[in-house]
Parts: C-alpha cells; sequence; structure tokens
C-alpha cells in the first residue's frame, strides 16, 4: 500500500519554464512534507520542506505547495534550467513514526535548453 | 566537511552468501537511516537509529537483515543468505539531534552516496 504517490514518472520542459511535480499521500497523520533531488549515482539532497501547518513554502526558484484537504503537495521550479535535471522524490513523516520518511516513486524531470 | 560516506560502493555476490555495508554518517549526527532504492521504485525504510539503539525497525524485509551501530557513529547492515530480491542501491543517511523535540520541525536527513547490491 502506497501511502505516498507520484503519478507522473517524468516530465519534460523547456529551460525558462515552469516545471510542476506533483505527489499525492493518503495518511491524513502526515504532518510533515519534503522534496530530495536526486542525480544518477548520488544520494538524494534535500530541497525544500512544508509542514502541515503551512500551505506554502518559498526558497529560491523552488515553491512547495500543499493542499490538506486533497492530501496533495506540489513542486514548482521556475525558472527551469538544465541543471534541474534530475529525479524528484516527495517524502512525508508524521510525529508518531519519529523521523522515518516515507517516499514517493520519483519523477525523473528533463529540462531542454 | 565531509558527509556521509558509504562502503563499498558497488557489490556484486552470489545467491546465499552474507554481505556487510557499512554506513559513516556525518560527525556528531546522532540519528541515522537505512533504506533502499530498488529499479524503478521510491526509497523504501529499512531501520533507524537514535543513537546506538534502534527504536524502529519495522521496515526490516526478514529476518535475514539485520543492522547494528556502534560508539554513536557507523553502523553496518548484514544481510544473511542474499536472494536475487534483495538486488538494489542500499542508501543511509544521517541527521542531527532531533529538533522536534524543541519544535523546530523534522531534521532534514543527509544521504550517503549508496551502495549498488546486486544478487546473482
Amino acid at each position: 500500500d502506497q501511502q505516498v504517490k507520484q503519478n507522473s514518472p517524468s516530465l519534460s520542459v523547456q529551460e525558462g519554464r515552469i516545471s510542476i511535480l506533483n505527489c499525492d499521500y493518503t495518511n491524513s497523520m502526515f504532518d510533515y512534507f519534503l522534496w530530495y533531488k536526486k542525480y544518477p549515482a548520488e544520494g538524494p539532497t534535500f530541497l525544500i520542506s512544508i509542514s502541515s501547518i503551512k500551505d506554502k513554502n518559498e526558497d529560491g526558484r523552488f515553491t512547495v505547495f500543499l493542499n490538506k484537504s486533497a492530501k496533495h503537495l506540489s513542486l514548482h521550479i521556475v525558472p527551469s534550467q538544465p541543471g534541474d535535471s534530475a529525479v524528484y522524490f516527495c517524502a512525508a513523516s508524521h510525529s508518531a513514526a519519529g523521523n522515518k520518511l516515507t517516499f514517493g516513486g520519483g519523477t525523473r524531470v528533463l529540462v531542454k535548453p | 566537511g565531509a558527509g556521509v560516506s558509504q562502503s563499498p560502493s558497488n557489490k556484486v555476490t552470489e545467491k546465499g552468501k552474507d554481505v556487510e555495508l557499512r554506513c559513516d554518517p556525518i560527525s556528531g549526527h546522532t540519528a541515522l537511516y537505512w533504506y533502499r532504492q530498488s529499479l524503478g521504485q521510491g526509497l523504501e525504510f529499512l531501520i533507524y537509529f537514535q543513537g546506538n539503539s534502534a527504536p524502529d525497525k519495522s521496515g526490516l524485509p526478514s529476518d535475514r537483515f539485520s543492522a547494528e551501530r556502534t560508539g554513536g557513529s557507523v553502523s553496518t547492515l548484514t544481510i544473511q543468505r542474499t536472494q536475487q530480491e534483495d538486488s538494489a542501491v542500499y542508501l543511509c543517511a544521517s541527521s542531527p539531534r532531533d529538533r522536534r523535540l524543541a519544535g523546530l520541525g523534522v531534521n532534514e536527513q543527509f544521504f550517503g552516496p549508496g551502495t549498488r547490491l546486486t544478487v546473482l
């Protein structure tokens, strides 16, 4: 039973345009959400996070939106750059589970120059 | 500064053999996590250490899997009698002292590069 889902396995976008990555979750106990970026042969690196008490968090070109009622979050990257080409993972955690992260399956983003 | 390191980077073994995977966390990080990523899948939680104790082992897939952490630092993940379905990238992550207790939110986890395990 996948508690965190990324339904789009891949996304292709033109340089300079917006990339929108989506993530859905089923466990209403999740209270913190994170996005990680992964290049081949490297471990994931933290990108941005959001607490369930907020609906938006912004950091430079990256913005994460949370819709608790829909159990949906999204990551916006604007403007997209070729260096953003990577696999992006959505992850969630809840207080009762300590810091254990539950990950989605990932979305591969390709930014075309 | 040094990040999380893992060794070996690649391991090829025969079915039925035992393997040990090592993780060196960032110095001073008290929490350590093991995850694995099977081909085409997301990351799957295996086990979590706080100091040398493992309060959450719920992700270990079978009793062939075990892990220990000594001195609050290095951790070893051991897989006994490996099976082909154990083939995956095994990732280790560490994070600082739990900030959640101070109401500062979830700690960011810093990942190592992983060990790619192939069981023939």
